[in-house]
């Protein structure tokens, strides 16, 4: 149990296209979503929080408007990268919590090229 | 805020060994702390998760220990194998927010 899927799990996209990344828990209501990006030989950095239903809570120093989250089901939360740029390129991992919430279950990632 | 710290950020060592990683914390209020496993290009595994009131779990040859009050937790590995190389993440959780660490990268030679 407890799994969460993301699509795609790759995708190359040119500079200034948006690129939309979905993130499913497949046998568990998501009451809380997260969205991590990690740059090469780094650790995740937590980018935002999302609640179904309402709008995300972004980390210090992540774009709001170039990140949008959506969460419009307790099963699906969307990160959109809008007018993608090379320093964009990174591996974006989304995780989700039930309703048992001390436990966090991590998606395989979706690895980002931006041209 | 929140800071974790793993040491060593790498480690390599032959087949057989038993190893400890460390894991440390500034803030020790902490709901739960929880390690992972990150192989290259992969997302994350789970290995243990430890609350705050726990003092240590394990799962097969993974120990994790948790000393809340000085801010540390310790990931021991017993008589290591090749399949254990990956990257191993200590992750705190407080204030709803898992913070995570740098890693420790963790090569088991044949």
């Amino acid at each position: 149990g407890a799994v969460v899927s993301q699509h795609p799990s790759r995708v190359i996209c040119k500079s200034g296209t948006s690129v939309k990344i979905e993130c499913r828990s497949l046998d568990f209501q998501a009451t809380t979503m997260f969205w991590y990006r990690q740059f090469p030989k780094q650790s995740l950095m937590l980018m935002a929080t999302s609640n179904e239903g309402s709008k995300a809570t972004y980390e210090q120093g992540v774009e709001k408007d170039k990140f949008l989250i959506n969460h419009a089901s307790l099963t699906l939360s969307t990160l959109t990268v809008t007018s993608a740029h090379p320093e964009d390129s990174s591996f974006y991992i989304c995780s989700a919590t039930g309703t048992a919430a001390y436990e966090q279950y991590f998606g395989p990632g979706t690895r980002l090229t931006v041209t | 805020k929140q800071e974790v710290t793993q040491i060593p950020a790498a480690l390599s060592v032959p087949e057989g060994e038993n190893l400890v990683l460390n894991c440390s914390f500034t803030d020790s209020a902490i709901y739960n702390l929880q390690w992972f496993r990150q192989d290259p290009g992969k997302g994350l595994t789970s290995l243990l998760l430890i609350q705050s009131s726990q003092r240590e779990q394990t799962s097969g040859r993974l120990n994790a220990s948790l000393d809340k009050s000085s801010g540390r937790s310790t990931l021991y590995i017993a008589a290591s194998q090749p399949g254990d190389s990956a990257t191993y993440l200590c992750a705190v959780r407080n204030t709803g927010k898992l913070i995570f660490g740098q890693g420790t990268t963790l090569q088991v030679k044949p």
